[in-house]
Protein backbone atom coordinates (compact mmCIF):
# COMPACT_ATOMS: atom_id res chain seq x y z
CA UNK A 1 0.00 0.00 0.00
CA UNK A 2 0.92 3.55 -0.66
CA UNK A 3 1.42 6.15 2.21
CA UNK A 4 2.56 9.57 2.35
CA UNK A 5 4.90 11.53 4.64
CA UNK A 6 5.29 15.47 4.90
CA UNK A 7 8.20 17.30 7.86
CA UNK A 8 7.87 18.79 9.95
CA UNK A 9 4.37 18.47 11.51
CA UNK A 10 4.32 22.00 12.91
CA UNK A 11 7.14 25.03 11.95
CA UNK A 12 7.44 28.41 13.54
CA UNK A 13 9.82 30.56 11.50
CA UNK A 14 10.87 34.07 11.68
CA UNK A 15 10.26 36.94 8.38
CA UNK A 16 13.04 36.83 6.19
CA UNK A 17 14.09 33.36 6.91
CA UNK A 18 14.20 30.33 4.76
CA UNK A 19 12.00 27.53 4.44
CA UNK A 20 12.30 23.56 3.39
CA UNK A 21 9.04 21.46 3.70
CA UNK A 22 9.99 17.88 2.18
CA UNK A 23 6.83 15.23 1.48
CA UNK A 24 7.98 11.51 0.58
CA UNK A 25 5.69 8.90 -1.14
CA UNK A 26 5.94 5.01 -0.36
CA UNK A 27 4.69 2.14 -2.60
CA UNK A 28 4.10 3.47 -5.77
CA UNK A 29 6.49 4.85 -9.10
CA UNK A 30 6.31 7.77 -10.87
CA UNK A 31 3.05 9.55 -8.92
CA UNK A 32 2.04 13.07 -9.72
CA UNK A 33 2.67 15.20 -6.61
CA UNK A 34 0.88 18.36 -5.84
CA UNK A 35 1.57 21.36 -2.94
CA UNK A 36 -1.33 23.29 -1.80
CA UNK A 37 -2.19 25.71 0.98
CA UNK A 38 -4.73 25.69 2.97
CA UNK A 39 -6.33 28.74 4.66
CA UNK A 40 -9.04 29.12 6.94
CA UNK A 41 -12.45 29.27 4.86
CA UNK A 42 -10.64 29.72 1.88
CA UNK A 43 -10.46 26.41 0.66
CA UNK A 44 -7.36 24.29 -1.02
CA UNK A 45 -5.32 26.38 -2.70
CA UNK A 46 -2.76 24.89 -5.38
CA UNK A 47 1.02 25.83 -5.48
CA UNK A 48 2.79 24.02 -7.63
CA UNK A 49 2.47 20.04 -9.41
CA UNK A 50 4.75 17.68 -11.08
CA UNK A 51 4.37 15.10 -12.82
CA UNK A 52 7.77 13.25 -13.34
CA UNK A 53 11.96 14.67 -11.71
CA UNK A 54 12.74 17.94 -12.36
CA UNK A 55 9.20 18.89 -14.15
CA UNK A 56 7.59 21.71 -11.75
CA UNK A 57 4.40 23.61 -12.82
CA UNK A 58 3.43 26.90 -10.51
CA UNK A 59 -0.20 27.76 -10.39
CA UNK A 60 0.34 31.00 -8.30
CA UNK A 61 3.24 33.34 -8.61
CA UNK A 62 4.57 33.95 -5.11
CA UNK A 63 7.41 34.01 -2.66
CA UNK A 64 7.83 30.13 -3.26
CA UNK A 65 9.21 27.33 -5.24
CA UNK A 66 9.16 23.37 -5.39
CA UNK A 67 11.51 20.99 -6.82
CA UNK A 68 11.35 17.20 -7.39
CA UNK A 69 15.04 15.80 -7.00
CA UNK A 70 13.84 12.21 -6.88
CA UNK A 71 10.38 10.12 -8.13
CA UNK A 72 8.72 10.34 -5.11
CA UNK A 73 10.26 13.36 -3.30
CA UNK A 74 8.62 16.70 -3.65
CA UNK A 75 9.98 20.04 -1.41
CA UNK A 76 8.95 23.56 -1.05
CA UNK A 77 10.86 26.26 -0.44
CA UNK A 78 11.52 29.82 0.39
CA UNK A 79 14.76 31.82 0.22
CA UNK A 80 12.59 34.46 2.44
CA UNK A 81 9.44 34.12 4.51
CA UNK A 82 6.56 36.80 4.34
CA UNK A 83 4.06 36.70 7.00
CA UNK A 84 1.56 35.77 4.28
CA UNK A 85 3.07 32.32 3.97
CA UNK A 86 1.78 31.40 7.14
CA UNK A 87 -0.49 28.53 6.76
CA UNK A 88 -1.33 24.84 6.46
CA UNK A 89 1.06 22.77 3.48
CA UNK A 90 -0.39 20.03 1.78
CA UNK A 91 1.23 17.29 0.09
CA UNK A 92 -0.78 15.07 -2.10
CA UNK A 93 -0.40 12.45 -4.62
CA UNK A 94 -2.10 10.70 -7.70
CA UNK A 95 -1.23 8.41 -9.91
CA UNK A 96 0.41 9.19 -12.64
CA UNK A 97 -0.95 10.14 -16.33
CA UNK A 98 -4.42 9.01 -15.46
CA UNK A 99 -4.41 11.45 -12.60
CA UNK A 100 -7.58 11.36 -10.60
CA UNK A 101 -7.81 10.50 -6.64
CA UNK A 102 -5.64 12.70 -4.66
CA UNK A 103 -3.98 11.36 -1.40
CA UNK A 104 -3.11 13.87 1.42
CA UNK A 105 0.03 13.85 3.15
CA UNK A 106 -0.85 14.80 7.39
CA UNK A 107 -0.08 18.37 6.76
CA UNK A 108 2.61 20.84 8.12
CA UNK A 109 1.67 24.33 10.38
CA UNK A 110 3.70 26.79 9.62
CA UNK A 111 4.02 30.10 11.38
CA UNK A 112 5.24 32.88 10.27
CA UNK A 113 6.62 35.61 12.90
CA UNK B 1 -13.68 26.63 -15.88
CA UNK B 2 -14.60 23.86 -13.69
CA UNK B 3 -16.75 25.08 -10.57
CA UNK B 4 -17.17 23.60 -7.31
CA UNK B 5 -19.88 24.69 -4.33
CA UNK B 6 -20.59 23.08 -1.45
CA UNK B 7 -23.38 23.83 0.72
CA UNK B 8 -24.46 24.16 3.74
CA UNK B 9 -21.11 25.66 4.93
CA UNK B 10 -21.89 24.52 7.84
CA UNK B 11 -24.61 21.83 9.38
CA UNK B 12 -25.08 20.89 12.78
CA UNK B 13 -26.88 17.43 14.02
CA UNK B 14 -28.50 15.42 16.95
CA UNK B 15 -26.67 11.89 16.88
CA UNK B 16 -29.00 10.07 14.99
CA UNK B 17 -30.55 12.58 12.58
CA UNK B 18 -29.71 11.74 9.27
CA UNK B 19 -29.10 14.52 6.11
CA UNK B 20 -27.29 15.20 3.14
CA UNK B 21 -24.31 17.56 1.64
CA UNK B 22 -24.43 18.79 -1.26
CA UNK B 23 -21.94 19.54 -3.96
CA UNK B 24 -22.97 21.25 -7.02
CA UNK B 25 -20.98 21.77 -9.68
CA UNK B 26 -19.55 22.83 -13.58
CA UNK B 27 -17.26 20.61 -15.44
CA UNK B 28 -16.21 20.10 -18.71
CA UNK B 29 -16.68 16.03 -19.37
CA UNK B 30 -16.47 15.14 -16.09
CA UNK B 31 -13.60 12.80 -15.45
CA UNK B 32 -14.15 12.07 -11.22
CA UNK B 33 -15.88 13.65 -8.48
CA UNK B 34 -14.29 13.14 -4.84
CA UNK B 35 -15.37 13.46 -1.30
CA UNK B 36 -12.97 13.54 1.49
CA UNK B 37 -13.01 14.40 5.22
CA UNK B 38 -10.82 16.45 7.22
CA UNK B 39 -9.98 16.47 10.90
CA UNK B 40 -8.64 19.51 12.26
CA UNK B 41 -5.24 20.03 11.90
CA UNK B 42 -5.13 16.79 9.40
CA UNK B 43 -4.51 16.12 6.13
CA UNK B 44 -7.73 14.93 3.96
CA UNK B 45 -8.56 11.78 4.17
CA UNK B 46 -9.73 10.08 0.80
CA UNK B 47 -13.62 8.98 1.19
CA UNK B 48 -15.27 7.97 -2.43
CA UNK B 49 -14.15 8.90 -6.14
CA UNK B 50 -17.35 8.52 -8.50
CA UNK B 51 -17.53 8.53 -11.92
CA UNK B 52 -20.56 8.38 -14.03
CA UNK B 53 -24.72 9.71 -13.21
CA UNK B 54 -26.06 7.09 -11.32
CA UNK B 55 -23.54 6.17 -9.23
CA UNK B 56 -23.74 5.35 -5.86
CA UNK B 57 -20.42 4.62 -3.07
CA UNK B 58 -20.97 3.68 0.41
CA UNK B 59 -18.87 3.25 3.76
CA UNK B 60 -20.39 2.32 6.67
CA UNK B 61 -23.00 5.69 7.35
CA UNK B 62 -22.03 7.43 4.22
CA UNK B 63 -23.37 7.12 1.37
CA UNK B 64 -21.98 9.23 -2.07
CA UNK B 65 -24.75 9.63 -5.29
CA UNK B 66 -23.84 11.35 -8.28
CA UNK B 67 -26.09 13.47 -10.99
CA UNK B 68 -25.09 15.16 -13.92
CA UNK B 69 -24.86 18.46 -11.90
CA UNK B 70 -24.70 17.57 -8.42
CA UNK B 71 -23.00 14.84 -5.67
CA UNK B 72 -24.78 14.18 -2.33
CA UNK B 73 -23.50 12.94 0.58
CA UNK B 74 -26.03 11.21 2.83
CA UNK B 75 -25.14 10.76 6.23
CA UNK B 76 -27.55 8.31 7.84
CA UNK B 77 -27.88 8.17 11.88
CA UNK B 78 -24.58 9.77 12.33
CA UNK B 79 -22.20 9.95 15.68
CA UNK B 80 -20.36 12.77 17.33
CA UNK B 81 -17.21 11.08 15.52
CA UNK B 82 -18.68 12.12 12.20
CA UNK B 83 -18.01 15.26 13.08
CA UNK B 84 -15.58 16.85 10.40
CA UNK B 85 -15.10 18.96 7.35
CA UNK B 86 -16.35 17.05 4.12
CA UNK B 87 -14.76 18.44 1.12
CA UNK B 88 -15.55 17.74 -2.56
CA UNK B 89 -13.69 17.72 -6.00
CA UNK B 90 -14.42 17.43 -9.24
CA UNK B 91 -12.35 16.68 -12.21
CA UNK B 92 -12.69 17.17 -15.81
CA UNK B 93 -11.46 17.42 -19.37
CA UNK B 94 -7.35 16.49 -19.61
CA UNK B 95 -6.76 18.45 -16.31
CA UNK B 96 -4.50 16.85 -13.45
CA UNK B 97 -5.73 18.94 -11.37
CA UNK B 98 -8.85 18.31 -9.65
CA UNK B 99 -11.04 22.12 -8.51
CA UNK B 100 -12.41 21.47 -4.34
CA UNK B 101 -14.86 22.95 -2.54
CA UNK B 102 -14.71 25.29 -0.03
CA UNK B 103 -16.20 22.35 2.65
CA UNK B 104 -19.01 21.67 4.79
CA UNK B 105 -18.03 21.57 8.55
CA UNK B 106 -20.20 19.27 9.89
CA UNK B 107 -20.92 19.07 14.66
CA UNK B 108 -23.00 16.09 15.07
CA UNK B 109 -24.17 16.24 18.96
CA UNK B 110 -24.14 13.72 21.35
Amino acid sequence: SQTIHQWPATLVQPVGSPLSLECTVEGTSNPNLYWYRQAAGRGLQLLFYSVGIGQISSEVPQNLSASRPQDRQFILSSKKLLLSDSGFYLCAWSFGLAGETQYFGPGTRLLVL
Amino acid sequence: EDQVTQSPEALRLQEGESSSLNCSYTVSGLRGLFWYRQDPGKGPEFLFTLYSAGEEKEKERLKATLTKKESFLHITAPKPEDSATYLCAVLGGGSYIPTFGRGTSLIVHP
